[in-house]
């Protein structure tokens, strides 16, 4: 069990640019989310999936923002035409979705937007 | 909506002092309440967790007890220690997703 990795770990990008991260849930986890960390804030839950199915989108994700889990494993959340206010710490976290089902994170993707 | 109000920090404190971190929580039914802790330079990690009223979570010293009647569920620790330095997070999970409050930032010095 290597835990949830993300890549990249930091990402500097200029306004308008587009930008994809990765996330590389613990195996065997059929549940997948995706939360966004500003600065001084708790996370905010952004989608998850059940296996390759998106089940829950936040209002937070406009439509810039897109997540993908094509073969129910690895997921990727792109951004598109990137603006100043995306700016934040990207976590992933998966779980078994069974039982008491804990989320485990990821050590997250640092966006900075120029 | 559901949502989840902690102390602001940071929390000063000196090695072997008590801890207490409040913690207030708004949502309809009956939320699963967890505790949450991040180190530097790591990622969110669950410290403890409690899944009906009067449960206690525990963990590495820490206790927090899900009080329905003052809707509460405050971190505390009878002695910290430097090691215990981390910003920690409140969180209520009603359905699938977490919702977390904005952490408060423990500082523990010798």
């Amino acid at each position: 069990d290597t835990g949830v990795s993300q890549n990249p770990r930091h990402k500097i990008t200029k306004r308008g640019q587009n930008v994809t991260f990765r996330c590389d849930p613990i195996s065997e986890h059929n549940r997948l989310y995706w939360y966004r960390q500003t600065l001084g804030q708790g996370p905010e839950f952004l989608t998850y999936f059940q296996n390759e199915a998106q089940l829950e989108k936040s209002r937070l994700l406009s439509d810039r923002f897109s997540a993908e889990r094509p073969k129910g494993s690895f997921s990727t959340l792109e951004i598109q035409r990137t603006e100043q206010g995306d700016s934040a710490m990207y976590l992933c976290a998966s779980s078994s979705g069974a039982g008491f089902d804990e989320q485990f994170f990821g050590p997250g993707t640092r966006l900075t937007v120029l | 909506g559901d949502s989840v109000t902690q102390m602001e920090g940071p929390v000063t404190l000196s090695e072997e002092a008590f801890l207490t971190i409040n913690c207030t929580y708004t949502a309809t039914g009956y939320p699963s309440l967890f505790w949450y802790v991040q180190y530097p330079g790591e990622g969110l990690q669950l410290l403890l967790k409690a899944t009906k009223a009067d449960d206690k979570g525990s963990n590495k010293g820490f206790e927090a007890t899900y009080r329905k009647e003052t809707t509460s569920f405050h971190l505390e620790k009878g002695s910290v220690q430097v090691s215990d330095s981390a910003v920690y997070f409140c969180a209520l999970r009603n359905t699938d997703k977490l919702i977390f409050g904005t952490g408060t930032r423990l500082q523990v010095f010798p």
